[in-house]
């Protein structure tokens, strides 16, 4: 069983619908985030959290500690949402990340 | 002001040849992750490296696999008598100092595609 699980594995939503993708984690954490991959493209950092919920523009990532869960949301989603979304955790003090297998999104006009 | 740069953005070999894959992470940054992602498959934590120093290498192979990130240059990462199996996206990531002790999340280059013939 993988450290890091996100669900759904595949996602395919129309124009304007909102989306939650969720990540549970088995283990102790420092921290949780949220990194977004374009196909062929780099990586990129969404969100880090610890604690609560961070929100950009229209992007929202929560976290709850004690039930090792937390959820990427995007309202009014947009073709360019589509991309992976991945789920990286970092435990204790090490300092590399542990992530998930990741959530491929297709927003469809 | 510039991110991760990596290059190469591509990378072919043929099998038995070297791989050299390059890093320089942001301005300011002293510490250097290195990942991999296989075809199909999640993101793999392989080394952490500071200036002159590897932290931890508990995900490289053990066998043709190196890195290094001297006190002046890009962090470089080697693969020796390349296989098919090392075809893969080879991510980096750097961050100002030891993230466990920060707020500071890493960040990522563009990554290097390596592809073996």
């Amino acid at each position: 069983k993988n450290e890091v699980e996100q669900s759904p594995q595949n996602l395919t939503a129309q124009e304007g619908e909102f989306i939650t993708i969720n990540c549970s984690y088995s283990v102790g954490i420092s921290a949780l985030h949220w990194l977004q991959q374009h196909p062929g493209g780099g990586i990129v950092s969404l969100f880090m959290l610890s604690s609560g919920k961070k929100k950009h523009g229209r992007l929202i990532a929560t976290i709850n500690i004690q039930e090792k869960h937390s959820s990427l949301h995007i309202t009014a989603s947009h073709p360019r949402d589509s991309a992976v979304y991945i789920c990286a955790v970092r435990t204790g003090t090490a300092s590399k990340l542990t992530f998930g297998t990741g959530t491929r999104l297709q927003v469809t006009l | 002001n510039a991110g991760v740069m990596q290059n190469p953005r591509h990378l072919v070999r043929r099998r038995g040849q070297e791989a050299r894959l390059r890093c320089s992470p942001m301005k300011g940054h002293s510490h250097v992750y290195w990942y991999r992602q296989l075809p199909e498959e999640g993101l793999k934590f392989m080394v952490y490296l500071q200036k002159e120093n590897i932290i931890d290498e508990s995900g490289m192979p053990k066998e043709r696999f190196s890195a290094e990130f001297p006190k002046e240059g890009p962090s470089i990462l080697r693969i020796q008598q390349v296989v098919r199996g090392d075809s893969a996206a080879y991510f980096c990531a750097s961050s100002p100092r030891q993230v466990s002790y920060s707020n500071q999340p890493q960040h990522f280059g563009d990554g290097t595609r390596l592809s073996i013939l």
